[in-house]
């Protein structure tokens, strides 16, 4: 079956303007995840969606950063006004109920670049 | 605050020997670990996994073992094969979802 999903692959982008990333998880997986990873450094966790409840936020940067997702299928990843520390991959990882000993796969990433 | 390092950004090994990645971690709540590996352009793929309960996992030619009391965790690969040369992350996740990973380490098997 298909893996996680996203696109673009690619973003170059105008600082100042907005971005919208999107993710298709794998079908039948409940739980959603975004991941920044800024060059030469680890991903970082943003946000978690898991079925209907209310989704973590605890790891979005600032509130220039704004994720939703549709039920239980694709997110989107919007960053308003962009910086040119917001320059990362993006990339979205899914799994199946959401709990910590589960597998997350991962989708090949969004390179964004803010000029 | 950096809760899981991997202090050694690059490693590399002849092919047909072991290779050791390690990992250090300080929130004393993670409960499970992962090894992910990453090739360019690619998201990061699922390699093994260890519950905070054992000490050691195989699977195949790669092993992970989870020392608590140091708070460290390495994976051995043996034997290295060319094809092994990538990114590895370590993560942690403390009884949740979210994943904590580490910087990296660039792995280079040489023929």
């Amino acid at each position: 079956g298909a893996g996680v999903s996203q696109s673009p692959s690619n973003k170059v982008t105008e600082k100042g303007k907005d971005v919208e990333l999107r993710c298709d998880p794998i079908s039948g997986h409940t739980a959603l995840y975004w991941y920044r990873q800024r060059l030469g450094q680890g991903l970082e966790f943003l946000i978690y969606f898991q079925g209907n409840s209310a989704p973590d936020k605890s790891g979005l940067p600032s509130d220039r950063f704004s994720a939703e997702r549709t039920g239980e299928s694709v997110s989107t990843l919007t960053i308003q006004r962009t910086q040119q520390e917001d320059s990362a991959v993006y990339l979205c990882a899914s799994s199946l109920g959401g709990t910590g000993s589960e597998t997350q796969y991962f989708g090949p990433g969004t390179r964004l670049l803010v000029l | 605050d950096q809760q899981v390092k991997q202090n050694s950004p690059s490693l590399s090994v002849q092919e047909g020997r072991i290779s050791i990645l390690n990992c250090d971690y300080t929130n004393s709540m993670f409960d499970y670990f992962l090894w992910y590996k990453k090739y360019p352009a690619e998201g990061p793929t699922f390699l093994i996994s260890i519950s905070s309960i054992k000490d050691k996992n195989e699977d195949g030619r790669f092993t992970v073992f989870l020392n608590k009391s140091a708070k460290h965790l390495s994976l051995h690969i043996v034997p290295s094969q060319p094809g092994d040369s990538a990114v590895y992350f370590c993560a942690a996740s403390a009884g949740g979802s979210r994943l904590t990973f580490g910087e990296g380490t660039q792995l280079t098997v040489n023929p």
